[in-house]
């Protein structure tokens, strides 16, 4: 069963940090586009950033650029979202999610989703 | 990174057909043939209908569809049901290499 399972959320500053890890199962990590996708309690569906299953080629929405990095550990199975200097407006619901094959035509279409991992960041 | 443009709210009775528009630019949704819908319903994980503008992913109701004109993708769904009502976010890859998602709209079945 192809599963992706989010942890590391959790409630922080303003100006504080957090790494969200993703980890994978039931398909081989390194032939897949990995994707952060976030959603504020009530609101829509924000693309946060994306990154090979190999770790290279990562790129970020303007809103995060400069203060989020992501990474992807393939021995573990496991995508990574280092974000520092958080805001009020970071605030939601992280969800990680596959994205197409490496190599596919295209790699931004999102069939599986993991349940989320909910960061707060209020004073 | 502007959000791509949808309507808030649409709605349709039982049996009839609605039409959800994604408004972008030349540099998203007029650039690319990489438009996905998706569809979310309370408290559950979005779930893609539509991907690369029109074709459908295995188990997806042949009652939707999508299209692209310019800069406008849509989403079609025919032969409205109960269990179609939910929120519906369109998405598109972007130029910058980056994706962005539309604002979302809320398909009401009256």
């Amino acid at each position: 069963e192809m599963q992706l399972v989010e942890s590391g959320g959790g409630s922080v500053q303003p100006g504080g940090s957090l790494r969200l890890s993703c980890t994978a199962s039931g398909f081989t990590f390194s032939n897949y586009w990995f994707h952060w996708v976030r959603q504020a309690p009530g609101k829509g569906l924000v693309w946060v950033s994306r990154v090979k299953g190999d770790g290279t080629d990562a790129s970020f929405a303007d809103s995060v650029t400069g203060r989020f990095t992501i990474t992807t550990d393939d021995a573990k199975n496991t995508v990574y979202v280092q974000m520092n200097s958080l805001r009020a407006e970071d605030t939601a619901v992280y969800h990680c999610v596959r994205g197409g094959q490496i190599g596919s035509y295209d790699p931004n279409v999102f069939d599986y989703w993991g349940q989320g991992t909910l960061v707060t960041v209020s004073s | 990174q502007s959000a791509l443009t949808q309507p808030a709210s649409v709605s349709g009775s039982p049996g009839q057909s609605i039409t959800i528009s994604c408004t972008g630019t030349s540099s998203d949704v007029g650039g690319y043939n990489f438009v996905s819908w998706y569809q979310q319903h309370p408290g559950k994980v979005p779930k893609v209908m539509i991907y690369d503008v029109a074709n459908r992913p295995s188990g997806v109701s042949n009652r939707f569809s999508g299209s692209k004109s310019g800069n406008t993708a849509s989403l079609t769904i025919s032969g409205l049901q109960a269990e179609d009502e939910a929120d519906y976010y369109c998405s598109s890859y972007t130029s910058s290499h980056t994706v962005v998602f539309g604002g979302g709209t809320k398909l009401t079945v009256l």
